[in-house]
């Protein structure tokens, strides 16, 4: 199982907004920041959030990120069918290793 | 425009080794640290290893330490992966990414990945 603790699906309607937890602990998410990435279908990741709350450039501002003690979460408003994929959180460990979340399935129904 | 192309997956049978690479352009290589990062045939990612930008600090995940080596050349513009004594469990999609620091924090850049399949 996964260092981070994410659940394995979410799902929304078109312009409804939805969050996706990620739940660590003192050593990764409580003493580092945290990271999203985007897997669309059939490709490799892609950054989506970074130290916690940062957009990369040409992420939309519908995406946002926050933390709160050894815990994060994604939100994503303004749901688009083009949102569906995978997110993952990610963040680095006091023991010196990357650790991933099991991602979550997002379905835009 | 930064690139990382991966190179050298195949079909392997366990307990064999086999090695990866990834090419990078676009940006300069020895100043970054690099990740492998794989995922398993409909699983979830999981971090690999990491190297500091000159090679100094490597770090990998349990489960392939004393098994793989990751390591790079900076004049050829090149991540490595060695990976010895393959198992089944070892069968994924082998990304490369490269890292915002010169040493380990996140991933912003990856490549398309290469498949390893460890069988017999």
């Amino acid at each position: 199982q996964s260092v981070l603790t994410q659940p394995p699906s979410a799902s929304g309607t078109p312009g409804q907004r939805v969050t996706i937890s990620c739940s660590g602990s003192s050593s990764n998410i409580g003493s580092n920041t945290v990271n999203w990435y985007q897997q669309l279908p059939g490709t490799a990741p892609k950054l989506l959030i970074y130290s916690n709350n940062q957009r990369p450039s040409g992420v939309p501002d519908r995406f946002s990120g926050s933390k709160s003690g050894t815990s994060a979460s994604l939100a994503i408003s303004g749901l688009q069918s083009e949102d569906e994929a995978d997110y993952y959180c990610a963040a680095w460990d006091a023991s010196l290793k990357g650790v991933f979340g099991g991602g979550t399935k997002l379905t835009v129904l | 425009q930064v690139q990382l192309v991966e190179s050298g997956g195949g079909v392997v049978q366990p307990g064999r080794s086999l090695s990866l690479s990834c090419a990078a352009s676009g940006f300069t290589f020895s100043s970054y640290a690099m990740h492998w990062v794989r995922q398993a045939p409909g699983k979830g990612l999981q971090w690999v290893a990491v190297i500091w930008y000159d090679g100094s600090n490597k770090y990998y995940v349990d489960s392939v330490k004393g098994r793989f080596t990751i390591s790079r050349d900076n004049s050829k513009n090149t991540l490595y992966l060695q990976m010895n004594s393959l198992r089944a469990e070892d069968t994924a999609v082998y990304y490369c990414a490269r890292d915002v620091r010169d040493y380990g924090d996140y991933a912003d850049y990856w490549g398309q990945g290469t498949l390893v399949t460890v069988s017999s």
